[in-house]
């Protein structure tokens, strides 16, 4: 199977805007969703199919999208934005398949 | 609102098999064209896909598992079940269900997710 390539820590000062990024093939086919996991908590999705919001998530988060690589911005993060993101995509290698990166540790200093 | 509950042994002995139920309330199992899924996350790591069953009974499982994976489903408890056999400390993960798996709809639900340990 393919893989998600996510850096895994990233920090960010209090306001200002972060991008973080994912790299794999098979985001030449899919589009990607993004995560984020707070401790002892179950991801909550916060970008689908490249660039949405669900509803109830702030604006200030964004997610583009380009050739093998995805990316979740957020713009003027705020202390409680602290937390693991994921990304995740469906798989070329197989039908139905689904993949998720390694993960982002973002800081809010 | 639909709401997924995941339920089974906390602690399984290494080469068993790991049983989980995962009991759907709020909507019905069949009323939808979308899969229902397993996704386990180890200690400290990413979330790793398991699996997606269809309400039908069709399956897909992630290779790596190395066909260790049964799913089923149960339509009329309205839940839907792993197994996995021959387990090891490296299956020792919280193990979440999840509906839809594998399509983006911007409603996703996860249950709250069950620790299993892998240890004799």
């Amino acid at each position: 199977s393919s893989e998600l390539t996510q850096d895994p820590v990233v920090s960010v000062p209090l306001g200002q805007t972060v991008r973080i990024t994912c790299q794999g093939d098979s985001l030449r086919a899919y589009y990607a969703s993004w995560y984020q996991q707070k401790p002892g908590q179950a991801p909550t999705l916060v970008i689908y199919d490249k660039d949405k919001r669900p509803s109830g998530i702030p604006d200030r988060f964004s997610g583009s999208g380009s050739g093998n690589a995805a990316s979740l911005t957020i713009t003027g993060a705020q202390a409680e934005d602290e937390a693991d993101y994921y990304c995740n995509s469906r798989d070329i290698s197989g039908n139905h398949h689904v993949l998720f990166g390694g993960g982002t540790k973002l800081t809010v200093l | 609102q639909l709401q997924l509950q995941e339920s089974g042994p906390g602690l399984v002995k290494p080469s068993e098999t790991l049983s989980l139920t995962c009991n759907v309330s709020g909507a019905s199992i069949s009323d939808t064209t979308q899969y229902w899924g397993w996704i386990r996350q180890p200690p400290g790591k990413g979330p790793e896909w398991i699996g997606s069953i269809f309400h039908s009974g069709t399956t897909f499982d992630n290779p790596s598992l190395k066909s260790r994976v049964t799913m089923s489903v149960d339509t009329s408890k309205n839940h839907f079940s792993l197994k996995m056999r021959s387990v090891t400390a490296a299956d020792t993960a919280v193990y979440y269900c999840v509906f839809p798996v594998g399509a983006s709809t911007g409603e996703e639900y996860w249950g709250q997710g069950t620790l299993v340990t892998v240890s004799s």
